[in-house]
């Protein structure tokens, strides 16, 4: 199976800040990588898919970036609503694995 | 609208048998494979069965390979998954998921169902 390390596991940020999550991969997976949002007690949602393709309806200030086997999401101007857990997800091979989640958190 | 609506959840005893549905609509059920996630209390998303579109190839993470069946009915446009001998590492919120074909990528998600085991 293919392990997705999602670093870090929760960061305390401002409104206005620039946030990076990242998102490691055991093995290559291409760019088969996707981005989720989740707030609580709701159903994620699709942020980025293609490593960094962006979903329609998502804002612009979210975007995705990829390096060999490091993913990136980058938030580029923290907003409210932006306060969340984010998860990654690799679809190159089953299982379609998640990383631990990253939950960003008011500072 | 696009949508998959979970029902089934509930409380059941260590050992115990439990059937979720998820209801789908909007889309053409019979072109997608469905999968199933879910999130322990507290935790973070679990992937752990896939059915494809038309039922012939199902897969299941060790987790629960052996208690549960993934299936489907795509005259109804439902998706099922029988959950047996179940134990309180299964408590969990289940989702269904699927994502537009091509996408690669979850982009349709149900509400969640609870499922609580404990005596």
């Amino acid at each position: 199976d293919i392990q997705m390390t999602q670093s870090p596991s929760s960061l305390s940020a401002s409104v206005g800040d620039r946030v990076t999550i990242t998102c490691r991969a055991s093995q290559s997976i291409s760019r088969y990588l996707n981005w989720y949002q989740q707030m609580p007690g709701k159903a994620p949602k699709l942020l980025i898919y293609g490593a960094s393709s962006l979903q329609s309806g998502v804002p612009s200030r979210f975007s995705g970036s990829v390096s060999g086997t490091d993913f990136t999401l980058t938030i580029r101007s923290l907003q409210p609503e932006d306060f969340a857990t984010y998860y990654c997800q690799q679809t190159h091979s089953t299982p379609l694995t998640f990383g631990g989640g990253t939950k960003v958190e008011i500072k | 609208e696009v949508q998959l609506v979970e029902s089934g959840g509930g409380l059941v005893q260590p050992g115990g048998s439990l059937r979720l549905s998820c209801a789908a609509s909007g889309f053409t059920f019979s072109s997608y494979a469905m999968h199933w996630v879910r999130q322990a209390p507290g935790k973070g998303l679990e992937y752990f069965s896939v059915i494809s579109s038309n039922g012939g190839g199902t897969y299941y993470a060790n987790s629960v390979k052996g208690r549960f069946t993934i299936s489907r009915d795509n005259s109804k446009n439902t998706l099922y998954l029988q959950m047996g001998s179940l134990r309180a590492e299964d408590t969990a919120v289940y989702y269904c998921a699927t994502g537009t074909p091509g996408l690669s990528a979850f982009d349709i998600w149900g509400q969640g169902t609870m499922v609580t085991v404990s005596s």
